[in-house]
């Protein structure tokens, strides 16, 4: 059964940094891309990030780009979102999610399983 | 960037078909996903490729995409379907996500 854990959110004020943390479980880690999607409150879904099932390759949203990175580590079965120079805006429910069909230069087949999120609250 | 446009509010009878719209340019032309959203709940994902359905996904659940416009159809509307639904792209090195329609099951 495929399971997708976040970690790492809280409450963390303008300008700081934060590290979100997903462990996977459940299938083979190592061929698929693994995307990070967020939800402020109320509001629709935002894409963030992706990294290539390689790490060949990363892709991220215009609102984060330049602020946050992405990385995974095949061996622990585990991707990372750094979020640095937080913003108010960035605050939201953070997804991991994976998707098998992502090759060359994008994603073709959707994100087939997502996590349950974990809150990222950016305040003074 | 690349944008998507959905109507704020689908209404259908209990039984009868909706119809989910999701707007952009020449969209046709690439894969469209769905995702259906309850509240408190992580995506779902119904629909992808167009007209594909995800194993487990009921069969009432159906889609087209041509020219400017990609749909999602549900017919024989169940009050489990009551839901947010969001169609997604790939363009431009990025994922975009359409703002999500709110369909309401009467």
């Amino acid at each position: 059964q495929v399971h997708l854990v976040e970690s790492g959110g809280g409450v963390v004020q303008p300008g700081r940094s934060l590290r979100l943390s997903c462990a996977a479980s459940g299938f083979t880690f190592s061929t698929y891309a693994m995307h990070w999607v967020r939800q402020a409150p109320g509001k629709g879904l935002e894409w963030v990030a992706v990294i290539w099932y390689d790490g060949s390759e990363e892709y991220f949203g215009d609102s984060v780009k330049g602020r946050f990175t992405i990385s995974r580590d095949n061996s622990k079965n585990t991707v990372h979102l750094q979020m640095n120079a937080l913003r108010v805006e960035d605050t939201a429910v953070y997804y991991c999610a994976r998707e098998d069909g992502c090759i060359g230069g994008g994603c073709y087949t959707g994100i087939d399983y997502w996590g349950q999120g974990t809150l990222v609250t950016v305040s003074s | 960037s690349y944008e998507l446009t959905q109507p704020l509010s689908v209404s259908v009878a209990l039984g009868q078909t909706a119809t989910i719209t999701c707007g952009g340019d020449n969209i046709g032309s690439g894969n469209v996903h769905w995702y259906q959203q309850k509240p408190g709940q992580a995506p779902i994902l119904v629909i992808y490729r167009d007209n594909s359905r995800p194993s487990g996904i009921p069969e009432r659940f159906s889609g087209s995409n041509s020219g400017n416009t990609a749909t999602l159809t549900i017919s024989r509307a169940q009050a489990e379907d009551e839901a947010d639904y969001y169609c997604q792209v790939w363009d431009s090195s990025t994922y975009v996500f359409g703002p999500g329609a709110k369909v309401t099951v009467l």
